[in-house]
């Protein structure tokens, strides 16, 4: 069963325009921890955020911030004033209880920021 | 850079081959992961080792292999390949094998089986 959700495949926006991906999680623990992760065309995947479970604060790192709502089992990441730099695949990612140690990935959100 | 060197970076082989594919953690790290990357798949987990020891499975075949050494690096064995098991291979490592670890992933290995 699809744990993490990101129906949108691909999203095409301009250079300076702000922009979210949604992602929704799918679990029965209590204890959970959510990540978000980038996969720009270099390949590699490059860590973003972490958060578990019992922490619904939202977090702002620069242009980047992520919506955390239980209620509706979602973990949002907006990027604000999106640059070409941001062009890049976006993973969202679960790691619940049923899942033992490993993280349960989205199918990913590929960006296109266009000048 | 995550500091997680994996080798080689592309790999050509033919079917019914052989391949080792290597990972060598960051520093300090005990826990190697391993996944696979293809279109229709998508990120898939195959397994996970710590501090030499096997810790969990996921969608690994039976054809594939792993293990982790005494130095931590760890390598993934590839047999009896079949096109379908053409994919981007990635390793990645952590510092405790703990549920609320972060993983930090290497450059993967593309794969290519013709």
């Amino acid at each position: 069963a699809q744990k993490v959700t990101q129906a949108q495949t691909e999203i095409s926006v301009v250079e300076k325009e702000d922009v979210t991906l949604d992602c929704v999680y799918e679990t029965r623990d209590t204890t959970y921890y959510l990540f978000w992760y980038k996969q720009p065309p270099s390949g590699e995947l490059v860590f973003l955020i972490r958060r578990n479970s019992f922490d619904e604060q939202n977090e702002i790192s620069g242009r980047y911030s992520w919506n955390f709502q239980k209620s509706t089992s979602s973990f949002n990441f907006t990027i604000t004033a999106s640059q070409v730099v941001d062009s890049a695949v976006y993973f969202c990612a679960l790691r619940d209880a049923n899942s033992g140690y490993a993280l349960n990935f989205g199918k990913g959100t590929s960006l296109l920021v266009t000048p | 850079d995550s500091g997680v060197t994996q080798t080689p970076k592309h790999l050509i082989t033919a079917t019914g081959q052989r391949v080792t594919l290597r990972c060598s953690p960051r520093s300090g790290d005990l826990s190697v992961y391993w996944y696979q990357q293809s279109l229709d798949q998508g990120l898939q987990f195959l397994i996970q080792y710590y501090n030499g020891e096997e810790r969990a499975k996921g969608n690994i075949l039976e054809r594939f292999s792993a293990q982790q050494f005494p130095d931590l690096h760890s390598e993934l064995n590839l047999s009896s390949l079949e096109l379908g098991d053409s994919a981007l291979y990635f390793c990645a490592s952590g510092p405790s094998g703990g549920k609320n670890e972060k993983l930090f992933f290497g450059s993967g290995t593309q794969l290519s089986v013709l």
